[in-house]
């Protein structure tokens, strides 16, 4: 089974620290991706990456940044976290793109204080 | 307006009883179309895709109508593990960046 592992399942961070959320899948795919989930928003696309080094923005990329190093591990970075990006993180991974069989880790629940 | 929009529910039904929701999206050029599942407090996994002429996957029946821009799925014999949220994905091309997730519909199901 692809397993899409979030180095955390829940944190607690003040305003204005840095916040770093880890994300690393064992199955070899391309695309890897984070979203925020919000009540009645569903998900929505902060950033992707479809190879190594590289990264596109997603619908909400403001006051975020990704990192992909290497083909497993992609992460999420915010600079200076705010009380509006408290929020659930899902990454994402997937062979192709479309749609289809996509991975999803269990999720990150932020709370920015 | 959303570009995929779905009644947030929650739908409320029995055990055994059939259900089906809808999920509407705006841009006519829409390629690919899904539904997802989520779990509370758990990740969305693909429950199944949904063709143009229309599939089903046992209890579920997923179906495509271009003309009308909506995609509807059908649960029938419903069962207390059906009780979710299902999440109804669009794509407008296939890319990864144009993947739209709607924002889902609570089902949940009585004994």
């Amino acid at each position: 089974d692809v397993k899409v592992t979030q180095s955390s399942r829940y944190l607690v961070k003040r305003t204005g620290e840095k916040v770093f959320l880890e994300c690393v899948q064992d199955m070899d795919h391309e695309n890897m991706f984070w979203y925020r989930q919000d009540p009645g928003l569903g998900l929505r696309l902060i950033y992707f990456s479809y190879d190594v080094k590289m990264k596109e923005k997603g619908d909400i990329p403001e006051g975020y940044s990704v990192s992909r190093e290497k083909k497993e591990r992609f992460s999420l970075i915010l600079e200076s976290a705010s009380t509006n990006q408290t929020s659930m993180y899902l990454c994402a991974s997937s062979f192709g793109g479309g749609g289809y069989g996509y991975t999803f880790g269990s999720g990150t629940r932020l709370t920015v204080v | 307006r959303k570009e995929v929009e779905q009644d947030p529910g929650p739908f409320n039904v029995p055990e055994g009883a059939t259900v089906a929701f809808n999920c509407t999206y705006s841009n006519s050029a829409s390629q690919s179309f899904f539904w997802y599942r989520q779990d509370c407090r758990k990740e969305p996994k693909l429950l199944m895709s949904v063709y143009s002429s229309g599939n089903e996957d046992g209890r579920f029946t997923a179906q495509l109508n271009r003309a009308s821009q909506y995609i509807s799925l059908l649960i029938r014999d419903s069962k207390l593990s059906d009780s979710a949220t299902y999440l109804c994905v669009v794509t407008r091309q296939s890319s990864a960046s144009k993947i739209i997730f709607g924002s889902g519909t609570r089902l949940s199901i009585r004994p």
